[in-house]
């Protein structure tokens, strides 16, 4: 099976600290993606990668950044977190074109 | 930005009712349209990747079909049972570069009421 795990399932930060979300993945997959869900807004894409070391913006990027040193480990950094960035953050993994697979989400609340 | 349209947003039925979605995306450079099942405090779970004109996808008592012509696609459920409650998501990629980025409706949320 595959399994697409992420490093918190609830966290809790302070306006302001940098917060480093983790996902890895077990199979080998190029392609990497983060998201965030918000009630009535649906799943919008924050940045990917297809291969390590490199990224690409997704449709809100701004306030994020990401880093993929190894290909199983796929990073979103808030460089300060601020309240509007409290939501769920899902990563997903994926074969070009092939389904995605997603970890079970960080819900992340900023005070 | 592309934009992927889920109607209803969401639905009440009765158990043992058949329902049915609608997912509309652009209808020009389709590569894939995807289903996806979530449910409350679980990963999205895919359901079904089409990705020709008229494809039938069929997976016990939830079936897709796909129009890429005219940009719909549906997805039903035959007797729907308390489990088949979830938020159900469409997703669609292009066949420009970004055939592996998916662009994702809001989701229909089903409750099914026993």
């Amino acid at each position: 099976d595959v399994k697409v795990t992420q490093s918190s399932r609830y966290l809790v930060k302070r306006t302001g600290e940098k917060v480093f979300l983790e996902c890895v993945q077990d199979m080998d997959h190029e392609n990497m993606f983060w998201y965030r869900q918000d009630p009535g807004l649906g799943l919008r894409l924050i940045y990917f990668s297809y291969d390590v070391k490199m990224k690409e913006k997704g449709d809100i990027p701004e306030g994020y950044s990401v880093s993929r040193e190894k290909k199983e480990r796929f990073s979103l950094i808030l460089e300060s977190a601020s309240t509007n960035q409290t939501s769920m953050y899902l990563c997903a993994s994926s074969e070009r074109g092939e389904t995605q697979y997603f970890g079970p989400g960080t819900r992340l609340l900023v005070l | 930005i592309l934009n992927v349209e889920q109607s209803p947003q969401s639905l009440h039925v009765q158990e043992g009712d058949s329902t049915n979605f609608t997912c509309s995306f652009p209808s020009s450079n389709f590569y894939a349209l995807h289903w996806y099942r979530w449910e409350t405090a679980k990963s999205p779970e895919a359901l079904f990747v089409m990705t020709l004109n008229g494809d039938e996808k069929k997976k016990g008592r939830i079936s897709a079909t796909l129009n890429t012509k005219e940009g719909y696609s549906y997805l039903y459920i035959k007797g729907s049972q308390p489990e088949d409650s979830a938020t159900y998501l469409c997703a669609f990629s292009n066949s420009g570069a970004g055939s592996y980025q998916l662009t994702f409706g809001k989701g229909t949320k089903l409750s099914v009421i026993p």
